[in-house]
């Protein structure tokens, strides 16, 4: 079945330091793909998603490309702050299927440190 | 907007006791979800909504869970005779049915339980 894996974390980084964080994707449709951020004592936000090959999603500075060949989603951020720290989820929907449920992984927790 | 509402935030139940969890959707939202978070872990499906049809339920959903959404409107999950193995944090989200991409789910804050 449809599965997402990500990197594990967690992942310490300095203030203004470069972030990466890995996702790759199993699907057998053409999927929509998601980054969600989960702040301490908050619940799931959207942060950024791409519907289609190539499509690049971005907001507050991170970015994320469908890339098709590699089935990879990875999530950049050039410049981290003490604020995003945050564990960060990628997810992917079957846009194709009939509900449209997301499948997640397993999430990176990011502590960015002053 | 109110954003995807969920009570309560936190039960803690005796093993064997039944509990119910209602969330309600932003208003203008036909279709619903509910997720389950474990430690560590990322949010899994359990079950979805089209306005009141259960259109979909996970093998993660055994015979004690059941979900309702009367009306298409709020929805509730019971589980009877909870275990132990059922404390987890129950998330629900709504999002538009309309196709073309406008798929993008909203997460309430979700219910903690905790069986002890």
């Amino acid at each position: 079945g449809d599965s997402v894996t990500q990197m594990e974390g967690p992942v310490t980084l300095s203030e203004e330091a470069f972030l990466t964080i890995n996702c790759t994707y199993t699907a057998t449709g053409y999927p929509s793909l998601f980054w969600y951020v989960q702040y301490p004592g908050e619940g799931l936000q959207l942060l950024l998603k791409a519907t289609k090959a190539d499509d690049k999603g971005s907001n507050k500075g991170f970015e994320a490309t469908y890339r098709k060949e590699t089935t990879s989603f990875h999530l950049e951020k050039g410049s981290v702050q003490v604020s995003d720290s945050a564990v960060y989820f990628c997810a992917l929907s079957d846009y194709g299927g009939a509900t449209n449920k997301l499948i997640f992984g397993t999430g990176t927790l990011l502590a960015v440190q002053p | 907007d109110t954003g995807v509402s969920q009570d309560p935030r936190h039960k803690i139940t005796k093993r064997g006791q039944n509990v119910t969890f209602r969330c309600d959707p932003i208003s203008e939202h036909n279709r619903l979800y509910w997720y389950r978070q474990t430690l560590g872990q990322g949010p899994e499906f359990l079950t979805y909504f089209q306005n009141e049809a259960q259109l979909e339920k996970s093998r993660l959903l055994s015979d004690r869970f059941s979900a309702e959404r009367p009306k298409g409107s709020f929805s509730t999950l019971e589980i009877q005779r909870t275990e132990q193995g059922d404390s987890a944090m129950y998330l629900c989200a709504s999002s538009l049915g309309t196709g073309g991409g406008q798929n993008e789910q909203y997460f309430g804050p979700g219910t903690r339980l905790t069986v002890t």
